[in-house]
């Protein structure tokens, strides 16, 4: 049973569009979300997270939206350029439980 | 900082030997590392949560006694691969959680690539 969903397996998007990757779950019990990127080889990279006592979470070009009714979140990243083209995870968890479950990832590639 | 090492990258072994990968937390001390493994195209699944000077929580599906997990300090934990057969062979990944808000919050190693012939 996947708990995090990401259903698109990949995008493609211009440098300098808006590039949208989205998340939803299915746990209720989750209230806290992250977003990795990852390269091939190499371990994911924290990007940003939210909180579910919040609805959005801005850093610089990256703005996480939480829609906690619809159990579902999304990353904004605008620009997009041509270096962000990478596999994109979501991950949840709960509590002060320490594991996070992670969804199976977008392959975002940022066409120059 | 929040700097996570592996060690090796990468490793290439014949079925039936044993294999160590080490993480370390180079500038934070970890009180929980987390194991996960990695087939391609996929989600990083997570195998094993360590806690340091306690024993590992496995995850269903997770033989323990296939992966051994050590957590001796608060910077170090170990994951052996023992008796490695073809079927292990997968990109595997350790996180380190600093303890301290937000407590969710895990740095990732750049992973160890395991090939077993």
């Amino acid at each position: 049973d996947q708990q995090v969903k990401q259903n698109s397996p990949s995008l493609s998007v211009q440098e300098g569009r808006i590039s949208i990757l989205n998340c939803d779950y299915t746990n209720s019990m989750f209230d806290y979300f992250l977003w990795y990127k990852k390269y091939p080889a190499e371990g994911p990279t924290f990007l940003i997270s939210i909180s579910s006592i919040k609805d959005k979470n801005e850093d610089g070009r990256f703005t996480v939206f939480l829609n906690k009714s619809a159990k579902h979140l999304s990353l904004h990243i605008v620009p997009s350029q041509p270096g962000d083209s990478a596999v994109y995870f979501c991950a949840a968890s709960f509590g002060s439980a320490r594991q996070l479950t992670f969804g199976s990832g977008t392959q975002l590639t940022v066409l120059p | 900082g929040a700097v996570v090492s592996q060690h090796p990258s990468w490793v290439i072994c014949k079925s039936g030997t044993s294999v160590k990968i080490e993480c370390r937390s180079l500038d934070f001390q970890a009180t929980t590392m987390f194991w996960y493994r990695q087939f391609p195209k996929q989600s990083l699944m997570l195998m094993a949560t360590s806690n340091e000077g306690s024993k590992a929580t496995y995850e269903q599906g997770v033989e323990k006694d296939k992966f051994l997990i050590n957590h001796a300090s608060l910077t170090l934990s170990t994951l052996t691969v023992t008796s490695a057969h073809p079927e292990d062979s997968s990109f595997y990944i350790c996180s380190a959680s600093p303890g301290e808000a937000p407590y969710n919050e895990q740095f990732f190693g750049p992973g160890t690539r395991l090939t077993v012939l």
